[in-house]
């Protein structure tokens, strides 16, 4: 069926230390692909989000680019921040209105 | 602009009791989902309204679980009786749909049954 594989966490980088988060979908055609964060005691914001195959979401110095070749979403960013400690979800859009999100990835970056 | 306002933020509560939980979605969204997150299933879609109307109640775990929309700006989740298996965090969240899919989530409610 459907779904949404991600890197299994925990994830523990120093600052300014390079991240990916890898995440690939099994879905019907190429439906559209999100990142979402979530931060300690508040809810799921979108980061960045892919429309359709080679396109590249970025926001706030985080980039993924939907490939569809090896169904993957991969999240990265150059130089990561305490501040960007938190929990990452993948997701894909199925179709009537509905996201499937991945597991989640918590990544904990220490100073 | 307020976000998806959720209340309470926490709830403790006792194996058999009556949990409602409310949800206050963004003005002018059509959409609302409920979302239920733990550790061993990670986030799960539980019903959506459109327009007030349920659209899909697929993931409602069992008949002890309920949701309403009487209103374009309110919604509850009810549980009754709860179980400890229920605790949980409980989201809701907002979209304007239909072609923009990002949805936009309610701090949460923490659920715990004793």
């Amino acid at each position: 069926g459907n779904s949404v594989t991600q890197m299994e966490g925990p994830v523990t980088l120093s600052e300014e230390a390079f991240l990916t988060i890898n995440c690939t979908y099994t879905a019907t055609g190429y439906p559209s692909l999100f990142w979402y964060v979530q931060y300690p005691g508040e809810g799921l914001q979108l980061l960045l989000k892919a429309t359709k195959a080679d396109d590249k979401g970025s926001n706030k110095g985080f980039e993924a680019t939907y490939r569809k070749e090896t169904t993957s979403f991969h999240l990265e960013k150059g130089s990561v921040q305490v501040s960007d400690s938190a929990v990452y979800f993948c997701a894909y859009y199925q179709g009537a209105q509905k996201l499937v999100f991945g597991q989640g990835t918590r990544l904990t970056i220490n100073p | 602009d307020a976000g998806v306002i959720q209340s309470p933020r926490h709830e403790v509560t006792e194996m058999g009791q009556e949990v409602t939980l409310r949800c206050k979605p963004i003005s002018g969204h059509d959409y609302l989902f409920w979302y239920r997150q733990t550790m061993m299933r990670g986030l799960e879609l539980l019903i959506y309204f459109n327009n007030n109307v349920p659209i899909d109640d697929s993931g409602m775990p069992e008949d002890r679980f309920s949701a309403k929309m009487p209103n374009a700006s309110f919604s509850t989740l009810k549980i009754q009786p709860s179980e400890p298996r229920d605790s949980a965090v409980y989201f809701c969240a907002s979209s304007s749909g239909p072609n923009d899919y990002e949805q936009y989530f309610g701090p949460g409610t923490r659920l715990t049954v004793t």
